[in-house]
């Protein structure tokens, strides 16, 4: 029974389409992530919402709109795609939401990615 | 910029020899969390190292944490091609929370 799941795990798309890419888990985690890898495999951050309350929001075009229904998953959304969108798109959950104070040492269980091809 | 530089960016090695994987900052981390990621998964964690000078063994892996926590090294010891994937280190910074990742290392072991 796969921790973090993703649908679909490749998404091949014109350029303007607009997608979305699910993602579920069932570890009862709290918060969740979404994060983009280039194509030089570099992770970066896009959202994080800890129990459907957005947390993390980093310098992402608004194209992009991330949707938590509940707190076992979380959804992105992509209008207007554009060829730069081309990339994998990771989901991830932890057990605790990442902390200003304190040292954070939460595990990210991360789920298989989703392959989006923009053409 | 990236907080977390990792080297090298590809490493390439035959079965029974030692690697070693490098991860620097200049900034401080609260901790380093060391990934593995194999062709078509998502990362999975090995270890996560919290304190200065910290050394953490997985079986034949030694991870260990800079003495002012800025910097953190992998050492494999007779690789198998198993080890093969890229090596990535994640941390917040202790200025932040969110976890940030290097570039990765990209590790062949050739049989």
């Amino acid at each position: 029974d796969t921790a973090v799941s993703q649908t679909p795990k490749y998404l091949v798309t014109q350029m303007g389409n607009d997608k979305s890419i699910k993602c579920e888990q069932n570890l009862g985690h709290d918060t969740m992530y979404w994060y983009k890898q280039d194509s030089k495999k570099f992770l970066k951050i896009m959202f994080s919402y800890n129990n459907k309350e957005l947390i993390i929001n980093e310098t992402v075009p608004n194209r992009f709109s991330p949707k938590s229904p509940d707190k076992a998953h979380l959804n992105l959304h992509i209008n207007s795609l554009e060829l730069g969108d081309s990339a994998v798109y990771f989901c991830a959950s932890s057990q605790s939401k990442p902390r200003t104070s304190g040292r954070w040492t939460g595990e990210l269980f991360f789920g298989e990615g989703s392959r989006l091809t923009v053409l | 910029t990236q907080l977390l530089e990792q080297s090298p960016q590809f490493l390439s090695i035959q079965e029974g020899e030692n690697l070693t994987v490098y991860c620097n900052s200049s900034s401080v981390f609260s901790s380093l969390q060391w990934y593995r990621q194999e062709p078509g998964e998502g990362p999975v964690l090995l270890v996560t190292v919290v304190t200065g000078g910290e050394v953490k063994k997985l079986k034949r892996l030694t991870f260990q944490f800079g003495d002012a926590r800025k910097d953190s090294s992998l050492h494999i010891t007779a690789a198998q091609p198993g080890d093969t994937g890229l090596y990535l280190c994640a941390g917040p910074p202790s200025n932040d929370y969110k976890l940030s990742f290097g570039a990765g290392t990209t590790v062949t072991v050739r049989a």
